[in-house]
């Protein structure tokens, strides 16, 4: 059974400060997606990655296969950063691609 | 917007009432799914449709049916509402392109229904 576990469960920062959130999984997968949902609100996805390295802005997204294992990396952290992060897996072999959802970081980036 | 739209946002219910959440994208994706969210615990799949014409059961269906409309629209039905249903409902699609790179699971959720069952 594929299970996707995160850590921390919360964490909380000052501004400015360089944050690392990591997820791993104990089966193959295809891709691995990374998730923000802020307090009360939707669920945007920030990246879909299946190798190596993604950056967008502040964000950047990193995953080893071998090792089953990927961070999620915010720098110059902001109070606007504050959400759950969620990782989830798309399984190897599926017919369709359903994710397996980690439980969330949830991230207090206080001024 | 292109996206994906839910209704309603809110709905309380009493327990053993029925209702329906809609569900509609216009990405032109083949996939739909609904999830439930609830404290402590990861989204979980009640059902999905991997294309129009087609729906199966996911990890939580009990209390649950749905309908796969047409290609836009996937709707969640519960027949008689439980407490254990209070939770927050997403719909979601996705589509699944293949790119140099890798295969890309373009997946985009609705804003979520907070239901509560009284």
């Amino acid at each position: 059974k594929n299970e996707v576990e995160q850590s921390p469960q919360n964490l909380t920062a000052q501004e400015g400060e360089f944050i690392t959130i990591n997820c791993s999984y104990s089966v193959g997968i295809s891709a691995l997606h990374w998730l923000q949902q802020h307090p009360g609100g939707g669920i945007v996805s920030l990246f879909m990655l299946s190798s190596g390295k993604k950056k967008h802005g502040r964000l950047i997204a990193t995953i080893n296969i071998q090792e089953k294992h990927s961070s999620l990396h915010i720098t110059a952290s902001h109070p606007r950063d504050s959400a759950v992060y969620i990782c989830a897996s798309v399984p190897l072999g599926g017919a369709t691609n359903k994710l397996i959802f980690g439980t969330g970081t949830l991230l207090a980036v206080q001024p | 917007n292109a996206g994906v739209t839910q209704t309603p946002k809110f709905q309380v219910l009493k327990t053993g009432q029925s209702m329906t959440l809609q569900c509609a994208q216009d990405m032109n994706h083949n996939s739909m799914y609904w999830y439930r969210q609830d404290p402590g615990m990861g989204l979980r799949l009640i059902y999905y449709s991997a294309s129009e014409g087609t729906t199966d059961k996911g990890e939580v269906p009990n209390g649950y049916n749905v309908s796969r409309l047409n290609k836009r629209e996937f709707s969640l039905r519960l027949e008689s509402a439980a407490p254990s249903q209070t939770s927050v409902y997403f719909c979601a699609s996705s589509t699944k392109r293949y790119r140099g790179e890798g295969t890309n699971y373009g997946y985009t959720f609705g804003s979520g229904t907070r239901l509560t069952v009284v």
